[in-house]
């Protein structure tokens, strides 16, 4: 199936530094989503992103929509053991309603 | 408000048998997809209903249907069962398409 490249696949941390990922794509996309997924549960939204360029942050959180809308990047800062977990983006084409999700990003934060 | 609810959270079938999820949305959301998550293939998408309309529907064979009933709930069905159906199910809703929240999941086990 079709999927996003996330990278890095998966890292480990110290508490309290900062984790940087991102994802690209051969395609263009309108929306931009990153979720959290913890083991057992489903994604939790944790930022949207509707528009090239945009910056959002949420608490500790922010994403970037990219200017070529073929990529997006999400940065925490000062990590915290919660937010061990696996995050993944996804990347909408207008009108399809279809999201398109990355291979996730797992993230292992070390006290 | 509550969030969105699936049914049952764990199911094992045999080889062969046939299943049915079901999916309550968040109230309001008539949105509702559904996608697919195995560690092999990541986050795959597997349709979407709008007001009792399929819009957009993945790359899965024709044993994999789906419904949205007036009251936006969901439900999808999976025949002739194979091994290989082995997932976890994700239902999401949102209220036109865009940022969808999901459910903790349906994990079906085919033996």
């Amino acid at each position: 199936g079709q999927q996003l490249n996330q990278s890095p696949q998966s890292m480990f941390i110290q508490e309290g530094e900062d984790v940087s990922m991102n994802c690209t794509s051969s395609s263009i996309f309108n929306t931009w989503l990153w979720y959290k997924q913890d083991p057992g549960e489903g994604p939790v939204l944790l930022i949207a992103l509707y528009k090239a360029g945009e910056l959002t942050s949420n608490g500790r959180l922010t994403a970037q929509f990219g200017i070529t809308r073929k990529d997006s990047f999400l940065n925490i800062s000062a990590s915290i053991p919660s937010d061990v977990g696996i995050y993944f983006c996804a990347g909408l084409t207008s009108g399809t309603y279809k999201y398109i999700f990355g291979t996730g990003t797992r993230l292992k934060v070390l006290a | 408000k509550a969030g969105v609810t699936q049914t049952p959270r764990y199911l094992i079938k045999t080889r062969g048998q046939q299943v049915t999820l079901s999916c309550s949305p968040i109230s309001g959301h008539r949105s509702v997809s559904w996608y697919q998550q195995t560690p092999g293939q990541g986050l795959q998408f597997l349709f979407e209903y709008f007001s009792e309309t399929q819009r957009n529907k993945g790359n899965f064979p024709g044993r994999f249907s789906g419904r949205q009933f007036s009251n936006s709930r969901s439900e999808m069905n999976v025949s002739t069962l194979e091994l290989g159906d082995s997932a976890l199910y994700l239902c999401a809703s949102s209220p036109q398409g865009y940022g969808y929240t999901f459910g903790s999941g349906t994990r079906l086990t085919v033996v």
